[in-house]
């Protein structure tokens, strides 16, 4: 596609119901990220694939935080059981390679009630 | 924990005027780079700077990157109201994880 897609642009969900974000990256990209946008803690990194390799989920905050890539392409990200902290824009970027430039797509808001 | 600092975070500033925008970070990095944010849209690359001493220049906005002093500025000249968003530094860890670490931001208004 011509850019990063991310679905869908809004959840709105109950506290304690699991939630599931999509991410289309561009096409042959072979790096995915997610960061989480939030008022109080700005852009953080959640987590990272790269091709193959096992992903590195340094930034997932806690255990309800899941995310896969299938086939090398599409990723969801997973949040179990949601909390009202869970509450924020969550953005998924894709880069062609190591070190290049990241393209972020419009990111999902999330709201907790 | 490389940490990066922006500010101002708030920038109220007139047409036609200059300012600049700095970025510090705290430990040695690969690459730094410059992204826009309009409300509501996604974050749109601005630059990527490799190099101390690189320079770069898009229209009004001018990026340039001191390794030295772990510093990045964001020029602005003669500004419009076109420019008014929130400008992000993010900086990755040198030799270390893809990630980016993020600046706070800081959300430029320019008035007419």
């Amino acid at each position: 596609g011509a850019g990063v897609s991310q679905s869908p642009s809004n959840k709105v969900t109950e506290k304690g119901k699991d939630v599931e974000l999509r991410c289309d990256p561009i096409s042959g990209h072979t790096a995915l990220y997610w960061y989480r946008q939030s008022l109080g803690q700005g852009l953080e990194f959640l987590i990272y694939f790269q091709g193959n390799s096992a992903p590195d989920k340094s930034g997932l905050p806690s255990d309800r935080f899941s995310a896969e890539r299938t086939g090398g392409s599409v990723s969801t990200l997973t949040i179990q059981r949601t909390q009202q902290e869970d509450s924020a824009v969550y953005l998924c970027a894709s880069s062609a390679s190591v070190k290049n430039i990241q393209y972020f797509g419009a990111g999902t808001r999330l709201s907790v009630l | 924990e490389l940490k990066v600092e922006q500010n101002p975070l708030f920038l109220s500033m007139q047409e036609g005027k200059n300012y600049t925008i700095y970025c510090n970070y705290s430990t040695t990095s690969d690459r730094l780079y410059w992204y826009r944010q309009d409300p509501g849209k996604s974050l749109e690359s601005l630059f990527v700077l490799l190099s101390n001493g690189a320079v770069k220049q898009e229209g009004r906005l001018m990026a340039s990157l001191d390794t030295k002093a772990r510093l990045s500025t964001l020029h602005i000249t003669a500004a419009v109201h076109d420019l008014s968003a929130t400008y992000f530094c993010a900086v990755d860890i040198k030799g270390g994880s893809e990630k980016l670490v993020f600046g706070k931001g800081t959300k430029l208004t320019v008035n007419p």
